[in-house]
């Protein structure tokens, strides 16, 4: 079981490329979850998929950012237009059920994505 | 503002001590609560987690204590190890409002065990 995979593990970008971070979650978890975290911070949640669908997109930015999680392949994370403030660690996570009440220890992390705006 | 936060930001420990890792919470609405441990370069691990019709659960070397009078959740480790020295992170478990549940996570005591 190889567990959440992300990559790259780090992604250099110039201000105004464009970032794709994928996640491909582990076998049997049909549910992804994108947190972001800043240096010295804690992680702060992004956006929550099932596959072919966004189920809460409460944390994400209004613009630039998008997310999709298709039947076949891994979530991807797309930043349009990367500026400065947008460096950060993006992690990825995933779980067999929704989450929700009762739901202990069934949330996986991968090793993240580490995003270096120049 | 953060609805979860931590005392202190550092804190280092004798090797062979104990570890005590702090917590407040203001959501008096989650329904568990989870410590997670993050290693340099690495995503967040899974330590214990609590019900918040709990007030004390312990695991291999971990207590979690959960006091909700005053909303302050604490992780203790015992003898604690060279390996034990991480960034230690409290999460809370609610519901976003939004048709799911979220994680959200304070910022962060990073635990230095001193040999």
């Amino acid at each position: 079981n190889a567990g959440v995979m992300q990559n790259p593990r780090h992604l250099v970008r110039r201000r105004g490329q464009e970032a794709r971070l994928r996640c491909s979650p582990m076998k049997g978890h049909s549910h992804v979850y994108w947190y972001r975290q800043l240096p010295e911070e804690g992680l702060k949640f992004m956006v929550y998929l099932q596959k072919e669908n966004i189920i809460d997109e409460s944390g994400m930015p209004k613009e630039r950012f998008s997310a999709e999680f298709p039947k076949e392949g891994p979530s991807i994370l797309r930043i349009q237009q990367v500026v400065r403030g947008d460096s950060a660690a993006y992690f990825c996570a995933s779980s067999p059920r929704p989450r929700g009440q009762g739901l202990a220890g069934g949330y996986t992390f991968g090793s993240g994505t580490r995003l270096t705006v120049v | 503002g953060e609805s979860v936060g931590l005392h202190l930001p550092t804190l280092s420990v004798q090797e062979g001590d104990n570890s005590i890792i702090n917590c407040a919470y203001s959501n008096s609405a989650s329904d568990y609560f989870i410590w997670y441990k993050q290693e340099s370069g690495k995503g967040p691990q899974f330590i214990i987690d609590i019900r918040s019709n709990m007030d004390k659960r312990q695991g291999q070397r971990v207590t979690v204590l959960l006091n909700k009078t005053v909303k302050h959740l604490s992780l203790q480790i015992a003898a604690t190890q060279p390996g034990d020295s991480a960034v230690y992170f409290c999460a809370e478990n609610r519901d976003s409002g939004a048709g799911s549940y979220q994680l959200t996570f304070g910022k962060g005591t990073k635990l230095s065990v001193i040999p």
